[in-house]
């Protein structure tokens, strides 16, 4: 069974700082992708980055990146800059459990990210 | 291009009644995912359908159904309503397996 891990339930950061959000993941999969999502207190989830098990490059994605290390099964999302609306939970992810191409997101415990003036 | 639409935002519904709650993919999605978010167990995985039919299901009861309509727009319904039910239900749309997910703003649902 696939399973993500995330270990700081909050963090507290400067504005303008880079921050970086830890994600551990695990799985028996060769193939698999890993995301990561921010969710604002009006409840919506906003997708920020992706990261294919195959892609031998780090994603990036404006000021966000995935520091991607497979052998140590991570995935953690860095934030360049951080903005006083970078504010929310982050989610990291895992496309797993694929079934006849099922699509099944796995969700970690999340990340409270939260960026001071 | 419009995002993912949920409606209704916010549900008020007793124990023991149903509830359906209604989604809309980005136009040219043809999967549709469910998802329910509550502080207790985080997000957790209800079911996915692609083109009417449902490729997979999460662990939950039976009381917990849905449909994928020829427009790719789907329903999910909620029989005799717990207590426990109450939480953020999340709907993602994709183009397929392999795309990544877009998620809608939620419905709330409190059951009393």
């Amino acid at each position: 069974a696939q399973k993500i891990t995330q270990t700081q339930p909050g963090m507290f950061v400067q504005e303008k700082e880079a921050v970086t959000l830890d994600c551990t993941y695990d799985t028996s999969d060769q193939s698999y992708g890993l995301f990561w999502y921010k969710q604002p207190s009006s409840g919506e989830m906003i997708f920020l980055i992706y990261q294919g098990s195959y892609d031998e490059q780090n994603a990036t994605e404006g000021r966000y990146s995935l520091n991607f290390q497979k052998a140590r099964k991570s995935a953690n999302l860095v934030i360049s800059a951080s903005q006083l609306g970078d504010s929310a939970m982050y989610f990291c992810a895992m496309r797993g459990g694929l079934i006849q191409g099922a699509q099944k997101l796995v969700f970690g415990q999340g990340t409270r990210l939260t960026i001071n003036p | 291009k419009a995002g993912v639409t949920q409606t209704p935002r916010y549900l008020i519904k007793t124990r023991g009644q149903q509830v359906t709650l209604s989604c809309s993919p980005i136009s040219g999605h043809r999967s549709v995912s469910w998802y329910q978010q509550t502080p207790g167990q985080g997000l957790q995985f209800l079911f996915e359908y692609f083109s009417e039919t449902q490729r997979n299901k999460g662990n939950f009861p039976g009381r917990f159904s849905g449909r994928q309509f020829s427009n790719s727009r789907s329903e999910m319904n909620v029989s005799t309503l717990e207590l426990g039910d109450s939480a953020l239900y999340l709907c993602a749309s994709s183009r397929d397996t392999y795309y990544e997910q877009y998620f809608g703003p939620g419905t709330r649902l409190t059951v009393t």
